[in-house]
């Protein structure tokens, strides 16, 4: 059974910082990795979306990379900004699940000190 | 704007007192989906639908009915609230394969 583990589970770092998070999946066989942001009390907003024949994916300071063989995904923000802080979670749909439920990490809760 | 619309934002009921908290996407998404999620537990699937009249159970089905008549709403329905269902809940949807949109969250209280 797929299992999706987001560690750490916080982070505090000051503003500035390149910084990166984790995402680990136990089986390979994905559709896709998905990466999002919530904001205290608030919706997800998906922020990358990498398919599992792609390595990564780029979005003005965010950059997603996928490691299929090891089971890896990394989320980078370059420069962080105080507005960066949010959780963030990943979620993977599992290949051969025909009805594509998401599979969601706990999510790693990130704070930007000014 | 492309946007999952969910009401009511906040809502405080009483045990036993049916209520219906209502989605819409107007991406014409053949899928849609009802979370909770309750501190320390993360984000629970309640149901799905995979496109009009297809639906079917998530992780924590129980108490909870759903209904997908056109393909734009997928209300979520509480016949007979309890307190056990206080929770921030979300609606979600996507086209398969492609990214999830949320709605913006119901907190529910249940007295």
């Amino acid at each position: 059974k797929q299992e999706v583990t987001q560690i750490p589970a916080a982070l505090s770092v000051p503003e500035g910082e390149n910084l990166v998070l984790n995402c680990s999946f136990t089986d390979s066989a994905i559709y896709n990795l998905q990466w999002f942001r919530q904001d205290p009390g608030k919706g997800l907003t998906s922020l990358l979306l990498i398919q599992s024949s792609q390595r990564e994916q780029t979005s003005g300071r965010l950059n997603a990379s996928l490691d299929k063989s090891s089971g890896r995904s990394t989320l980078y923000i370059a420069a962080s900004q105080p507005g960066d802080s949010a959780t963030y979670l990943c979620a993977v749909p599992p290949l051969g699940d025909s009805n594509y439920q998401l599979i969601w990490g706990a999510g790693t809760k990130l704070i930007i000190k000014p | 704007e492309a946007q999952v619309t969910q009401n009511p934002r906040y809502l405080i009921t009483v045990t036993g007192k049916k209520l219906t908290v209502t989605c819409s996407q107007n991406m014409n998404h053949e899928y849609m989906s009802w979370y909770r999620q309750d501190p320390g537990l993360g984000l629970r699937q309640i149901y799905y639908s995979m496109n009009v009249e297809v639906t079917d159970k998530g992780d924590v089905p129980e108490g909870y009915k759903v209904s997908r008549k056109e393909k734009r709403n997928f209300p979520l329905i509480l016949e007979s609230p309890s307190p056990n269902q206080t929770s921030l809940y979300f609606c979600a949807s996507s086209l398969f394969g492609e990214k999830l949109f949320f709605g913006s969250g119901t907190q529910l209280s249940v007295l």
